[in-house]
């Protein structure tokens, strides 16, 4: 089964902007893959904040972003804030089965 | 209100069997495809399997394949996950989940599966 790629660990400043990556082992990543990024912070389930690349939910916060860039998948924090500290992750689907990646620790300091 | 409770999960020996089960309700489960999303101790999240709204569907991470079986009920609006051979690998908190979703992102609370001698 494919592997997902992520930074295992980004770091950003409040207010600043960062983007996370996810790569997949067959190849370029596509709309194809119909990506989701989830955030998960310590002792709470995961909750999901973009689909199918770039699309938000209504629980999403405006300064989460998606995209495709560089044969990669993103996902775009700008204007970071103290509570966007947490594990990222993507899920990439293969025509049937979902993968994770394994997860951006990221911290705001 | 929504509700995904999972339970079933315990400590089993290597080689041992577990089914997991998960009530859902305040949503209309019979619409949405189900997954089974697991986390060990300390790691990150992994897909396991899903299913699609009638059952007829369904799709594994391959290192379960062949060792566990994701099943509905929609009449009851649970859902199943029966484990067999279990490894130590195996060994993760089970969350159930119609996530991914384009349109909902509901999570149990998640239960403990502990595979050790």
């Amino acid at each position: 089964q494919a592997v997902v790629t992520q930074e295992p660990s980004l770091t950003v400043s409040p207010g600043g902007t960062v983007t996370l990556t996810c790569g997949s082992s067959t190849g370029a990543v596509t709309s194809g893959h119909y990506p989701y990024w989830f955030q998960q912070k310590p002792g709470q389930v995961p909750r999901t904040l973009i689909y199918d690349t770039s699309n938000k939910y209504s629980w999403t916060p405006a300064r989460f972003s998606g995209s495709l860039l560089g044969g990669k998948v993103a996902l775009t924090l700008s204007g970071a804030q103290p509570e966007d500290e947490a594990e990222y992750y993507c899920l990439l689907s293969y025509s049937g089965p979902w993968v994770f990646g394994g997860g951006t620790k990221l911290t705001v300091l | 209100e929504v509700q995904l409770v999972e339970s079933g999960g315990g400590l089993v020996q290597p080689g041992g069997s577990l089914r997991l089960s998960c009530a859902a309700s305040g949503f209309t489960f019979s619409n949405y495809w189900m997954n089974w999303v697991r986390q060990a101790p300390g790691k990150g999240l992994e897909w396991v399997a899903n299913i699609n709204q009638d059952g007829s569907e369904k799709y594994y991470v391959d290192s379960v394949k062949g060792r566990f079986t994701f099943s509905r009920d929609n009449a009851k609006n649970s859902l199943y996950l029966q484990m067999n051979s279990l490894r130590a690998e195996d060994t993760a908190v089970y969350y159930c989940t119609t996530s991914p979703s384009t349109s909902i992102d509901y999570w149990g609370q998640g239960t403990l599966v502990t595979v050790s001698s």
